[in-house]
């Protein structure tokens, strides 16, 4: 099957730092990927959609400028949380677009912003 | 807008207690109903595709119907080994939505052995 890897898995940060968060297809090409934010005990919550060598779709009420989504090849996506703050502290996943529009999801990252 | 609704919240079965979860929907021009489940802390894995309404896909213990309004997913003869969260999400026809999901709350269901 599809696999969607996604590192790292946990990050621990201070506030006013910046973290990276890796996406990668490992057996398939996805022009498409997506990122999700996840609060506990809630569902996805769909951040932005990430297309290869495009400016990333932001959903209403994401700040652009705080979250920077980079789709640089066909089987990777970053997302950088710029100048975190305790209130970004979620899990954060992400999925590749796959064959029948399956969406095929990372393992998640738990950001943790002191 | 798009709407998906799961019921219940959450579920309690007894190993072996067939049951029942269920995945309404609202959106114009279904192109797709997908069932994915998903353990704590981990990323939503994939279970079923649904195209059109009637169909039914099966696995392991796992069977996914669709109609026009919604979809279930039976669970029969539950194992503790099937507690996670099932999520169901909708993707629909038009637009430059590059094949957005919206997904349900989720369905919690816990199988006791």
């Amino acid at each position: 099957g599809a696999v969607v890897s996604q590192h790292p898995s946990r990050v621990i940060c201070k506030s006013g730092t910046s973290v990276k968060i890796e996406c990668r297809s490992l057996d398939f090409q996805a022009t498409t990927m997506f990122w999700y934010r996840q609060f506990p005990k809630k569902s996805l919550m769909l951040m932005a959609t990430s297309n290869e060598g495009s400016k990333a779709t932001y959903e209403q009420g994401v700040e652009k400028d705080k979250f920077l989504i980079n789709h640089a090849s066909l089987t990777l996506s970053t997302l950088t949380v710029t100048s975190a703050h305790p209130e970004d502290s979620s899990f954060y996943i992400c999925s590749a677009r796959g064959v029948e529009n399956i969406q095929y999801f990372g393992a998640g990252t738990r950001l943790s912003v002191l | 807008e798009d709407q998906v609704t799961q019921s219940p919240e959450a579920l309690r079965l007894q190993e072996g207690e067939s049951s029942s979860l269920n995945c309404s929907y609202t959106v114009s021009g279904l192109r797709g109903l997908f069932w994915y489940r998903q353990d704590p802390g981990k990323g939503p894995e994939f279970l079923f595709t649904l195209y059109s309404a009637g169909e039914e896909k099966e696995k392991e213990r796992l069977k996914a119907t669709l109609t026009k309004k919604e979809s279930f997913l039976h669970i029969t003869a539950p194992k503790p080994e099937d507690s996670a969260t099932y999520l169901c999400a909708v993707w629909r026809y038009g637009g430059t939505s590059y094949g957005k999901l919206t997904f349900g709350q989720g369905t919690i269901l816990t199988v006791h052995p």
